[in-house]
């Protein structure tokens, strides 16, 4: 069964302070993890899809990394406005998605 | 504006009545699905299609029903509402070209008395 784990639950950060979020996973035949950024009351917005471990793709002051064994999204000089719930997903067939529970990051000025 | 259209945004419903929540996307995605959003876990696939005519089950199935006539619609239908089903309910449609991802709904929240 695919498990998908992120921590820390909730991460609280100066502006400006940077940080990692993780997502360990465990599938077998990893076809691609998926970052996703969800606001109050919104639907997840797509941030990334990472393929093949020793992928990276950068985003504004996002950067996700993947291993075979963990993705990190890291957070550069974060701004108030990137606090949100950041989901992590993995595919490991066609057809089906599975989610972890999100990092809430709250970014005060 | 191109994306994925759920209706309503809130519905609260009686034990036992039914209803249908709309999915639309104008992007002519094949691949469609259905998740629920409850809190401290992650989303959870309900059901899900690969074309029109075409659908299969996820991970949680029991008490709703989908069907796919268009590419375009993907209406889930909850036959006898239970409280268990109180929930935020997101559709999904993926592209495939040139990589993959998946856009989501605005979601409905659905409250069942």
């Amino acid at each position: 069964e695919d498990q998908v784990t992120q921590s820390p639950e909730a991460l609280r950060l100066q502006e400006g302070e940077s940080s990692s979020l993780n997502c360990s996973y465990t599938v077998s035949g990893l076809r691609g993890l998926f970052w996703y950024r969800q606001d109050p009351g919104k639907g997840p917005e797509f941030l990334f899809t990472l393929y093949s471990a020793g992928e990276e793709k950068e985003k504004e002051r996002l950067k996700a990394t993947l291993t075979k064994k963990e993705s990190f999204l890291h957070i550069t000089a974060p701004k108030p406005e990137d606090s949100a719930t950041y989901l992590c997903a993995v595919q490991a067939d066609d057809y089906k998605l599975s989610f972890g529970a999100g990092t809430t990051v709250t970014v005060r000025a | 504006n191109a994306g994925v259209t759920q209706t309503p945004k809130f519905q609260v419903l009686k034990t036992g009545q039914s209803m249908t929540l709309q999915c639309a996307q104008d992007m002519n995605h094949e691949y469609m699905s259905w998740y629920r959003q409850d809190p401290g876990m992650g989303l959870r696939l309900i059901h899900y299609s690969v074309g029109a005519g075409i659908t299969d089950q996820g991970e949680v199935p029991n008490g709703y029903n989908v069907s796919r006539s268009t590419t375009e619609d993907f209406p889930l239908r909850l036959l006898s509402a239970a409280p268990s089903q109180t929930s935020v309910y997101f559709c999904a449609s993926r592209w495939d070209r040139g990589g993959y991802g998946y856009t989501f709904g605005s979601g409905t929240r659905l409250t069942v008395v």
